[in-house]
């Protein structure tokens, strides 16, 4: 079985500043990995994904991650916050080609982004 | 190209009654799947169809139920609702074709449901 563990369920970080979004996994097979973002009431959107190819990943919104198989890590980055960064970030991970339609998520991390 | 469509978006119901939810996926997509999000439990893996068949489910009871129909579409339906089903209910599709690269989850915008 997968889990993930997200570490830290708030994080502020002031505008222009790194912002790192920790993402820890468990997975008995190589995993699938995604960061996805969640505004209000609203369905979650995808960043970016990790299937195998290059260990790290940029993703939309200038967002990266890189997939750590020695730490089980695939922490979310980005070098300068906006304000519209503001929301709620999710780690998943599935295992299996055919297994998209079912991913395990973190808790989620809420960013915030002081002006 | 649309994207995950569900319906409604909010709903009210009363403790004891069913409540239906419709997703209509990405056109071309066959996999669909249902999320519960709850401020306590976090998302919750309800289950997934594929070719109009129950290919994965979560640890919900049996009042959680859904089906896919020959255009993808799916709904789920919640019998006897309690108070804690009020969540979002989120409905995620994907192309989940066999021997390719796994692919992500599109996600709909969730339905709102309150129950009082």
């Amino acid at each position: 079985a997968q889990s993930v563990t997200q570490l830290g369920s708030h994080v502020s970080v002031s505008e222009g500043a790194l912002v790192l979004l920790r993402c820890n996994y468990s997975s008995s097979v190589p995993p699938y990995l995604f960061w996805y973002v969640q505004y209000p009431n609203q369905g979650l959107q995808l960043l970016l994904k990790y299937t195998s190819a290059a260990t790290l990943v940029k993703g939309i919104n200038g967002f990266e991650a890189e997939f750590k198989k020695s730490e089980t890590s695939f922490h979310l980055t980005k070098p300068s916050a906006h304000m519209s960064d503001a929301a709620e970030y999710f780690c998943a991970v599935s295992v299996g080609s055919t297994n998209a339609g079912k991913s395990t998520f973190g808790d989620g991390t809420t960013l915030t982004v002081k002006p | 190209k649309a994207g995950v469509t569900q319906t409604p978006r909010y709903l009210i119901k009363t403790r004891g009654q069913q409540v239906t939810l419709s997703c209509s996926p990405i056109s071309g997509h066959r996999s669909v799947s249902w999320y519960q999000q709850t401020p306590g439990q976090g998302l919750q893996f309800l289950f997934e169809y594929f070719s109009e068949t129950q290919r994965n489910k979560g640890n919900f009871p049996g009042r959680f139920s859904g089906r896919q129909f020959s255009n993808s579409r799916s709904e789920m339906n919640v019998s006897t609702l309690e108070l804690g089903d009020s969540a979002l209910y989120l409905c995620a599709s994907s192309s989940r074709d066999r021997g390719k690269v796994n692919t992500e989850a599109f996600f709909g915008q969730g339905t709102r449901l309150t129950v009082v």
